[in-house]
């Protein structure tokens, strides 16, 4: 059965601090990856996503995540985090239906 | 615009009084579904409709009911509701193409249930 694990369920980071949100997914065949980001109060937001082609895919807002099939991993990064990026982040995987798995999400705090 | 939309945003209604949550897309997207997001778990999916008249359950159907008429439209029914169905609800369709695949998500709907 598809799954994704978001295992950090907080966490801090100072603004112009690095980022790295990880994510693991189980899934028997090639996945569709997705990272999106929901601020305080809003709906969804798609980020980035993962089809196939070049592992590293570029997103919004300066994100970038990573797909690395030998350690099922798809970890979203940004190099230098800002206090408007505090927010829940959600990985998702989807296989060959339209449904999304979503992972428990990321809170990220930001402190000045 | 592409959009997804639903109504009410906000809703608090009493256990048992019977309410519908709608959705409406304007993609004419075949594949439609709902979610139901709470702390700590995620969004997990309740409905999902492939086509007109048909639907099926996702992962989370108990106390829920859909309905898919028309193409465009997707609500969401609960017919006695209770407070563990307190929730923020997502709608979203989505579609396939050319090995792409595209999910847009409404607003969302906050539900209290007392």
């Amino acid at each position: 059965a598809q799954s994704v694990t978001q295992p950090d369920i907080h966490i801090t980071v100072s603004e112009g601090a690095s980022l790295e949100l990880r994510c693991n997914y189980s899934y028997g065949a090639t996945p569709y990856l997705f990272w999106y980001v929901q601020s305080p109060g809003q709906g969804l937001q798609l980020l980035l996503k993962y089809f196939s082609g070049d592992t590293l895919v570029q997103g919004i807002k300066g994100f970038e995540a990573e797909f690395k099939r030998s350690q099922s991993s798809f970890n979203l990064r940004k190099p230098s985090v800002h206090w408007s990026d505090a927010a829940e982040y959600f990985c998702a995987v989807a296989g060959n239906t339209d449904k999304l798995i979503f992972g428990t999400g990321t809170r990220l705090q930001v402190f000045p | 615009e592409a959009q997804v939309t639903q109504n009410p945003r906000y809703l608090i209604t009493v256990t048992g009084k019977k309410l519908t949550v709608t959705c409406s897309q304007n993609m004419n997207h075949e594949y439609m579904s709902w979610y139901r997001q709470d702390p700590g778990l995620g969004l997990r999916q309740i409905y999902y409709s492939m086509n007109v008249e048909v639907t099926d359950k996702g992962d989370v159907p108990e106390g829920y009911k859909v309905s898919r008429k028309e193409k465009r439209n997707f609500p969401l029914i609960l017919e006695s509701p209770s407070p563990n169905q307190t929730s923020l609800y997502f709608c979203a369709s989505s579609f396939w193409t050319g090995g792409s695949y595209e999910q847009y998500f409404g607003p969302g709907t906050r539900l209290t249930v007392t």
